[in-house]
């Protein structure tokens, strides 16, 4: 079945960007019916949509991260990522990716098992 | 930030019924955009538990049920079990500022 995994350092230092890729095994990141999304969730605290993309390079982000967000899509790899440009401390978050269909009515499933970053000198 | 709302917390003995509501607006359950629930066990990913139209993926037992009706939706568990003590969110899509995926503030599920 499909799988997602996390991958990118754990240190981030303020002000310089985040960078994180999702691998995807068991399918193809070409499926005409998946979008490929991430989430962050802070410590202690709830999740937040970050953004999501299509293979195709079709984007849709987080109107309150819009401007720092990058989400983009390896075809040839399986693999997409993530760039938060300008990190803080309240970046500091476990990010996670997962697949979802077409925006709208779609959920989210599966998620990958998530990656800790914290932002810090 | 999160535009759907839910209790920080509940709590039941067990074999109770305990529900957990999810409050939005005109722009994301009010305007008819299905409402997914997730559980989310201490240190591991959100999990789904209810998606669509009150579908269960296999294994997820028929304790677990949802609800809808205007700008709120609401998740009911029967029968509470010691495994049921988890993180619950939902989670929808928002029409405003050309859409985007939300989801709740969480309800943590505490079995007495």
């Amino acid at each position: 079945q499909l799988q997602l995994q996390e991958s990118g350092p754990g240190l981030v230092k303020p002000s310089e960007t985040l960078s994180l890729t999702c691998t995807v095994s068991g399918g193809s990141i070409s499926s005409s019916s998946g979008y490929w999304g991430w989430i962050r969730q802070p410590p202690g605290k709830g999740l937040e949509w970050i953004g999501s993309s299509y293979y195709s390079g079709s984007t849709q982000y987080n109107p309150s991260l819009k401007s720092r967000v990058t989400i983009s899509v390896d075809t040839s790899r399986n693999q997409f990522s993530l760039r938060l440009s300008s990190v803080t401390a309240a970046d500091t978050a476990v990010y996670y990716c997962a697949r979802h269909g077409r925006p709208g009515d779609s959920w989210f499933d599966p998620w990958g098992q998530g990656t800790l970053v914290t932002v810090s000198s | 930030q999160s535009v759907l709302t839910q209790p920080p917390s509940v709590s039941g003995a067990p074999g109770q019924r305990v529900t957990i509501s999810c409050t939005g607006s005109s722009s994301n359950i009010g305007a008819g955009y299905d409402v997914h629930w997730y559980q989310q066990l201490p240190g591991t990913a959100p999990k789904v538990l209810i998606y669509g139209k009150s579908n269960r993926p296999s294994g997820v037992p028929d304790r677990f049920s949802d609800s809808k009706s205007g700008t709120s939706a609401s998740l009911a568990i029967t029968g509470l079990q010691a495994e049921d003590e988890a993180d619950y969110y939902c989670q929808s899509y928002d029409s405003s500022l050309s859409g985007h995926y939300v989801f709740g503030t969480g309800t943590k599920v505490t079995v007495l």
